[in-house]
């Protein structure tokens, strides 16, 4: 049973625009989000987090958005750049435990 | 910077070879995870531990093990290689000692079994 849905497997956004990069949650006792970032051959980085007492964190060019009551999360890129081609995984942890639940990614094309 | 390394970037191995696949951190974490990664199903967990020679399973555990004798190392084990269990596999650590649960990746190590 997931706990962390990332529906969009892959997403096309033309360089520029905004990239909307969608996760969702079972769990209403996860407390703490990630996004992290992935290349070919290459770990995955993180990228920006969110804690559940707040709707907004942004850093630079992405912004993550949370809405607790639709448990629902997501990562904006504006604008969206050529190096911005990646995987994407939204993860979740509950009240600080270790463990961190994640998505099964969302492959981001950015189109010239 | 946190630094993760694995020891291996490729691996190709036989079916029924023992394998072991290890991890360093050179940042005092206190916790250190194994996962694989395949197309379409994510970061899969396999094991974790909080501390030295502590484990815990993870989400898929089955014919792997783990060993942590130092907290800086945290090794995986497949004690007998099957071509199911070609994929990527990554490390992390990561400590909440900051307040913060954000994992740390290694580069991944790609393994085949034939």
């Amino acid at each position: 049973d997931q706990q962390v849905k990332q529906n969009s497997p892959s997403l096309s956004v033309q360089e520029g625009r905004i990239s909307i990069l969608n996760c969702d949650y079972t769990n209403s006792m996860f407390d703490y989000f990630l996004w992290y970032k992935k290349y070919p051959a290459e770990g995955p980085t993180f990228l920006i987090s969110i804690s559940s007492i707040k709707d907004k964190n942004e850093d630079g060019r992405f912004t993550v958005f949370l809405n607790k009551s639709a448990k629902h999360l997501s990562l904006h890129i504006v604008p969206s750049q050529p190096g911005d081609s990646a995987v994407y995984f939204c993860a979740a942890s509950e009240n600080r435990d270790d463990k961190i639940i994640f998505g099964k990614g969302t492959r981001l094309h950015i189109l010239p | 910077d946190v630094k993760v390394t694995q020891s291996s970037r490729y691996l190709v191995k036989r079916t029924g070879e023992k394998v072991f696949l290890e991890c360093v951190q050179d940042m005092d974490h206190e916790n250190m995870f194994w996962y694989r990664q395949d197309p379409g199903l994510g970061l899969r967990l396999i094991y974790f531990s909080y501390d030295v020679k502590m484990k815990e399973k993870g989400d898929i555990p089955e014919g792997y093990s783990v060993s942590r004798e130092k907290k800086e190392r945290f090794s995986l084990i497949l004690e007998s290689a099957s071509t199911n269990q070609t994929s990527m596999y990554l490390c992390a650590s990561s400590s909440l000692a900051g307040g913060k649960n954000e994992q740390f990746f290694g580069p991944g190590t790609r393994l085949t079994v034939l």
